[in-house]
């Protein structure tokens, strides 16, 4: 089965760009998504597809994706931002879904 | 606006089965555009996907998970349930239902239930 990696923790100043990478061979086939999740709290889709954003999310949110390498970028980071981000899609070849290990952002 | 709601014990003894429901509000479950399927995470830990299923009962588990998991679909009661049979210490975490996109192309869960903790202990 296929993995994604991401790198565990990212930091960001306020007001900057972040982007948090997600790595893996199934990502050349199948789109990636991303999700936000603060603690103690259930996750939420921020980001779908090509580079889909659900209602409500900000439009600092964005995704794009390269070969095997899918990307979530904030501009213009927020304290409300400081999150842990995962990243998921389909596994190669087979009707399986995977999450990536997930990146802690802080915003400094 | 649809909702999802977990059910079931926080406390499960070890070598029982881990039984949790999920409800769906405000919403169909028999749509053909979703799956609906259960994620967990482990205290401290990542997310896991548990597996899926489709409102006519076509189900997709996680390999290391499969043999011990079955997910049903109660279309009637617009609920879909986990079933984690032999359970031990390490399925103690936060189980989440969650509805996504049929495509398996675009894997995006767009709506989440609160999560419900279970904990596996004597």
């Amino acid at each position: 089965s296929s993995e994604l990696t991401q790198d565990p923790a990212v930091s960001v100043a306020l007001g900057q760009t972040v982007r948090i990478t997600c790595q893996g061979d199934s990502l050349g086939s199948y789109y990636a998504s991303w999700y936000q999740q603060k603690p103690g709290q259930a996750p939420v889709l921020v980001i779908y597809g090509k580079n889909n954003r659900p209602s409500g999310i900000p439009d600092r949110f964005s995704g794009s994706s390269s070969g095997n390498t899918a990307s979530l970028t904030i501009t213009g980071a927020q304290a409300e931002d400081e999150a842990d981000y995962y990243c998921n899609s389909r596994d190669s070849g087979v009707n399986h879904v995977i999450f990536g290990g997930g990146t802690k952002l802080t915003v400094l | 606006q649809l909702q999802l709601q977990e059910s079931g014990p926080g406390l499960v003894k070890p070598s029982e089965t881990l039984s949790l429901t999920c409800t769906v509000s405000g919403g169909s479950i028999s749509s053909s555009s979703y799956y609906w399927g259960w994620i967990r995470q482990p205290p401290g830990k990542g997310l896991e996907w548990i597996g899926s299923i489709y409102y006519s009962g076509s189900t997709y588990y996680n390999p290391s998970l499969q043999s011990r998991v079955t997910i049903s679909v109660d279309t009637s009661k617009k609920q879909f349930s986990l079933k984690l049979r032999s359970a031990t210490a390490a399925d103690t975490a936060v189980y989440y239902c969650a509805r996504r996109s049929s495509s398996w192309y675009l894997i995006a869960f767009d709506i989440w239930g609160q999560g419900t903790m279970v904990t596996v202990s004597s």
